[in-house]
């Protein structure tokens, strides 16, 4: 069964700051790596994804690391902004044709 | 449009009794899903279904059932054997396992027990 350790819980930082938000995963199933995003009250919609025959995938002011050898996964917000708000939470595969398994997710608040 | 409904956005149930919440897609995607969301847990799996007429439990599939008949339809209920079913519940679905391609969520039902 795999498991997603996601850091940190809560984070708050400044408009215009590059927030940080880390997973581990323990399985060796390596084949797709989401993070969604969810604003309150609302489904959480994806937002980025990588497979990990690259090491970074960038789109817009995201951007995945990916850390094969450490089973580590992050997201980088470049130039944050208050519209940023949101939970985001990680996705790591699971055995077999199971579901994925998310984090446990980080609520991001940035501040003017 | 497409994606995924979710009814009705809040629920109100008397301790004792079943409710059902539906999830209806119009994505034509296979599988399914129902996950539980609370506070600091994430979201945690109940069941999925990745063919009609088929579907497996979850991490969490006490005091809660699922049906598949249709395609676009896959219902969760809960019964009074849930124990603590006080929480924000989201339905996915994807055109194949999860693990290939992207999840639709639709927007979530919040349960209440009063």
């Amino acid at each position: 069964q795999q498991q997603v350790k996601q850091s940190p819980q809560s984070l708050i930082v400044q408009k215009g700051g590059i927030p940080i938000i880390n997973c581990a995963y323990e399985n060796t199933a390596f084949d797709y790596f989401p993070w969604y995003q969810q604003f309150p009250g609302k489904g959480p919609a994806l937002l980025i994804a990588i497979r990990p025959d690259v090491s970074e995938k960038k789109e817009g002011r995201f951007t995945i690391s990916f850390n094969k050898s450490a089973k580590q996964f992050s997201l980088h917000i470049m130039d944050s902004q208050p519209g940023d708000s949101a939970t985001y939470f990680c996705a790591a595969p699971n055995s077999g044709n199971t579901p994925l398994v998310f984090g446990k997710g980080t609520r991001l608040s940035v501040i003017a | 449009d497409g994606g995924i409904t979710q009814s009705p956005k809040y629920l109100f149930r008397k301790e004792g009794q079943n409710v059902t919440l539906s999830c209806e897609q119009n994505l034509n995607h296979d599988a399914m899903y129902w996950y539980r969301q609370d506070p600091g847990q994430g979201l945690r799996l109940i069941y999925y279904s990745q063919i009609v007429n088929d579907f497996q439990k979850g991490d969490i599939a006490e005091g809660y059932s699922v049906s598949r008949e249709k395609k676009e339809s896959f219902p969760l209920t809960v019964t009074s054997a849930q124990k603590n079913p006080t929480a924000f519940y989201l339905c996915a679905s994807s055109r194949q396992g999860m693990r290939k391609t992207e999840a639709f969520f639709g927007q979530g039902t919040r349960l209440t027990v009063v």
